[in-house]
């Protein structure tokens, strides 16, 4: 079957880091996204993996371990607006047209 | 950048009543989508929708749902007759679906109170 874990909360400090751990299990991994969700407002793209190893896009960096069916999406620099759900989603090889299967989220939370 | 419209914003329904949520998708875009979200739970895909035909559905997409695009114009969602667990916030996305863009582009969401 195919599913997609998250932690539910994380909180960290404004200037640190906060790294959202995902872990999935697929029948057949086509790639791997993430998107912020602000409370009451549409998730938005912010990265998509495919190949194993650290993509830096600035304030943010992903990673992926198709092996370990493992990724991190990595918040550096962290400022108060980074507060927000990020999800993890995951396309299957067998899906048609594009499905993502989400994850429930990770509610990080910056404080000063 | 792109952006997905969702009319309305919130829908109040008696159950039992039909329902039509409408979105607007990022213009040439090729492939629709629409997801289900009940508070603090996860995104759960529904189906989705390309040519004019739907590609893939969920076993939450029950056979009082149906989607349809007359003409390019709206893609709706419609559920009739609605029930008490329909009550979720529906989003609908688009994708370009052409040269490996891999990105959703969501709306914000049409909340639906069934009562």
């Amino acid at each position: 079957g195919q599913g997609v874990e998250q932690p539910d909360n994380l909180m960290s400090v404004e200037g640190t880091f906060a790294r959202v751990n995902c872990t999935y299990s697929t029948s057949g991994f086509n790639g791997l996204s993430w998107y912020q969700q602000r409370e009451g407002h549409a998730p938005v793209f912010l990265s998509y993996v495919v190949l194993d190893g650290l993509k830096d896009s600035g304030h943010f960096s992903t990673f992926l371990s198709r092996s370990n069916g493992y990724s991190y999406l990595l918040l550096t620099e962290l400022q108060i607006k980074d507060s927000a759900s990020y999800l993890c989603a995951v396309r299957d090889l067998l899906s048609a047209g594009n499905k993502l299967t989400f994850g429930i989220g990770t509610r990080v939370l910056v404080r000063p | 950048g792109p952006k997905v419209l969702q009319i309305p914003s919130h829908q109040i329904i008696d159950m039992g009543q039909m329902v039509t949520l409408n979105c607007d998708p990022v213009s040439n875009h090729l492939y629709f989508y629409w997801y289900k979200q009940i508070l603090g739970q996860q995104m759960e895909f529904l189906v989705n929708f390309y040519n004019g035909k739907v590609m893939e559905k969920s076993k939450l997409f029950k056979d009082q749902f149906s989607v349809e695009r007359p003409d390019g114009s709206y893609f709706t969602l419609k559920i009739q007759p609605t029930a008490l667990e329909d009550s979720a916030v529906y989003f609908c996305a688009s994708s370009p679906g052409t040269g490996g863009d891999e990105r959703l582009f969501f709306g914000h969401g049409t909340k639906l109170s069934v009562l």
